[in-house]
């Protein structure tokens, strides 16, 4: 079945700086890879989403590249702010249905003024 | 539009109670799934539903029953709780089983287990 690797685990930044983090997924045909932002005490919210037709995608200071080759892709923020500090999950479709998701561990991202 | 809706948002059940966690949508949304999250552990999906009286397993199935006799409602049963089920639990919703449709996560019950 599938399986979503995510690096790093935490990620301090200082506010301006650029923030990446990456995911790596083992089945071949997954095809859709969403990225939730969750803070604390809430619940997953979906910030951006790429499919597999699509190497690279944008909205405003977030962005999602997809190498489906080496299958891996990656959340760029540009420009972050406080406000952006929260956890992070990626996800891959699979695992039985092609609706189900299967997430990465997270990333806690901090962002210091 | 309400969403997806959970409840109860908190809930303490001791070693062999059995409790059912409600999940119910208003978006007319074919697909439902369940999900556990543990420090440190992502989400991992329990069981999902891709249309009413069509259920199926995910990852974590043990321990846990599901049944989907509306569109609207995907009850989470847990049959005899142990320590190892606590946890925060989600129930999310998509249009359809096809892949690309986002899902929308209710707010999620914190469950601990004595």
């Amino acid at each position: 079945g599938e399986n979503v690797e995510q690096h790093p685990s935490t990620l301090s930044v200082q506010e301006g700086d650029s923030a990446v983090i990456k995911c790596t997924y083992s089945d071949s045909a997954s095809n859709y890879f969403p990225w939730y932002k969750q803070e604390l005490g809430k619940r997953p919210q979906l910030i951006i989403d790429i499919r597999s037709n699509v190497g690279e995608k944008k909205d405003q200071r977030i962005a999602v590249t997809l190498n489906k080759t080496a299958k891996h892709f990656s959340l760029h923020i540009t420009e972050t702010q406080p406000e952006d500090s929260a956890v992070y999950f990626c996800a891959a479709s699979g695992g039985g249905s092609q609706g189900n998701l299967i997430f990465g561990k997270g990333t806690k991202l901090s962002v210091k003024p | 539009n309400a969403g997806v809706t959970q409840t109860p948002k908190f809930q303490v059940l001791k070693t062999g109670q059995s409790m059912t966690l409600q999940c119910a949508q208003d978006m007319n949304h074919e697909y439902m799934s369940w999900y556990r999250q543990d420090p440190g552990m992502g989400l991992r999906l329990i069981h999902y539903s891709v249309g009413a009286g069509i259920t199926d397993q995910g990852e974590v199935p043990n321990g846990y029953n599901v049944s989907r006799s509306t569109t609207e409602d995907f009850p989470l049963r847990l049959l005899s709780a142990a320590p190892s089920q606590t946890s925060v639990y989600f129930c999310a919703s998509s249009p359809s089983a096809r892949w690309g449709d986002e899902q929308f996560f209710g707010p999620g019950t914190r469950l601990t287990v004595l």
